[in-house]
């Protein structure tokens, strides 16, 4: 099976860049979505296909995708982007969506 | 306005079968390049997608779990129903419904979720 890796957590002073990494063999030949997870609700799509923003999601929030590693940057961090995310993917080898194991960020 | 409600028992009995109902509005499950989903989620713990079903009833399962799992919709009453056999404590999880279209492959439409504790 598809394995995808995430760094636990991320902490991030506020008006600063994170970045939150996903790991995965040869990665950068798949689509990578990423979803925002904020406590106690449901998870929220926030880029689709590496680098698109669905509509409503701020031009802060952007992705690439090259290599074994995808990444979703977040730049100019407010208290509101505190929240897990998650990375996921579509493994056609085995018609299966996989999900990375998330990546806790903290607005310091 | 796409919306997804999930519903079903929040307790069920090891060695039961789980039943979800996931009843969505705003789009009709027979459209071109519609799917929807069900996902789960353990407390504290990562997603895990179950299965997807398509405009045309096309099914898709999660390997791991495709023993145990059927996915059926109802279109006259908007309704994708989701059971799982078997049921064991590791399957306490909020469940989200969710909205899939072929022209990103991504679940961008979630439903509010369900608590389903498994415990004798």
């Amino acid at each position: 099976s598809y394995v995808l890796t995430q760094p636990p957590s991320v902490s991030v002073a506020p008006g600063k860049t994170a970045r939150i990494t996903c790991g995965g063999n040869k990665i950068g030949s798949k689509s990578v979505h990423w979803y925002q997870q904020k406590p106690g609700q449901a998870p929220v799509l926030v880029i689709y296909y590496d680098s698109d923003r669905p509509s409503g999601i701020p031009e802060r929030f952007s992705g690439s995708n090259s290599g074994n590693a995808a990444t979703l940057t977040i730049s100019r961090v407010e208290a509101g982007d505190e929240a897990d995310y998650f990375c996921q993917v579509w493994s056609t080898s085995i018609d299966l969506y996989v999900f990375g194991p998330g990546t806790r960020v903290t607005v310091l | 306005q796409i919306t997804l409600k999930e519903s079903g028992p929040t307790l069920v009995k090891p060695t039961q079968t789980l039943t979800l109902t996931c009843t969505v509005s705003g789009f009709s499950l027979s459209s071109s390049g519609v799917g929807v989903g069900w996902i789960r989620q353990p407390p504290g713990k990562a997603l895990e997608w179950l299965a997807l079903i398509f405009w045309d009833d096309d099914k898709r399962y999660s390997p791991s779990l495709r023993s145990r799992l059927t996915i059926t919709r109802d279109t006259s009453k908007n309704q994708v129903v989701l059971t799982m056999t078997n049921m064991d404590p590791v399957d306490t999880a909020t469940y989200y419904c969710t909205h899939l279209t072929t022209l990103r492959w991504a679940f961008d439409i979630w439903g509010q979720g369900t608590m389903a504790t498994v415990s004798s």
